[in-house]
């Protein structure tokens, strides 16, 4: 159980285009999903917090106009980056908490973005 | 959420015990003791956690001193697979929104040897 995925796992895209991806809690309905970044490396970065039905919760110097975050269902989120450039080429990684019980968090396989 | 310290790497020979610490010397009373780790090019795996006593499941033995300053994560017989960044992580319970977050440190980078 606790199986988080997400689509894509790799995506190279042209510089100004967007690209979404999508986070998908399998067997579980997730409240709060996590996303991160990750650079080569470096460890991750939590990027925002989004909790279902409301707006996501964005770390300092994350801007929240790049990076569009839905989290419309239990057990969907998704992180589109928009006018992607070069500098946003890099791992990113969701997490799932379950809606009832531990603080355990499980985390997707990640997505490998290049910007070209 | 209290700080932690790991050494940057280790190596440990295939079917011997792998042996990472982590101190986290301003740990507070409530603050849980979590190791994820994460294989090259993956997510993040959770492995254990602990408050104060010692723990073990299948994957791993978590040893917390007794003031709680200083703990290890025992893979008592590493295999190849192992190779990974280990993260201990210190955390508080959850208090309100925002307090399920994860702040990862650089990690140990555990390398086993054949």
């Amino acid at each position: 159980g606790a199986v988080v995925s997400q689509h894509p796992s790799r995506v190279i895209c042209k510089s100004g285009t967007s690209v979404k991806i999508e986070c998908r809690s399998l067997d579980f309905q997730a409240t709060t999903m996590f996303w991160y970044r990750q650079f080569p490396k470096q460890s991750l970065m939590l990027m925002a917090t989004s909790n279902e039905g409301s707006k996501a919760t964005y770390e300092q110097g994350v801007e929240k106009d790049k990076f569009l975050i839905n989290h419309a269902s239990l057990t969907l989120s998704t992180l589109t980056v928009t006018s992607a450039h070069p500098e946003d080429s890099s791992f990113y990684i969701c997490s799932a908490r379950a809606r009832q019980g531990s603080y355990e968090q499980y985390f997707g396989p990640g997505t490998r973005l290049t910007v070209t | 959420d209290a700080k932690t310290t790991q050494p940057p790497s280790m190596d440990c020979a295939e079917g011997r015990a792998a042996n990472l610490p982590c101190n986290h010397s301003t740990i507070s009373g409530n603050e849980y003791v979590y190791w994820y780790r994460q294989i090259h090019s993956q997510g993040p795996q959770y492995i254990i956690h602990g408050l104060k006593n010692n723990e073990t499941n299948e994957m791993a033995s978590l040893i917390i001193t007794e003031d709680r300053k200083s703990s290890t994560l025992i893979l008592p017989h590493a295999t190849l697979r192992d190779t990974a960044v280990y993260y201990c992580i210190v955390r508080a319970p959850y208090s309100g929104a925002g307090s399920y977050q994860l702040t990862f440190g650089k990690g140990t980078k555990l390398s086993v040897i054949p």
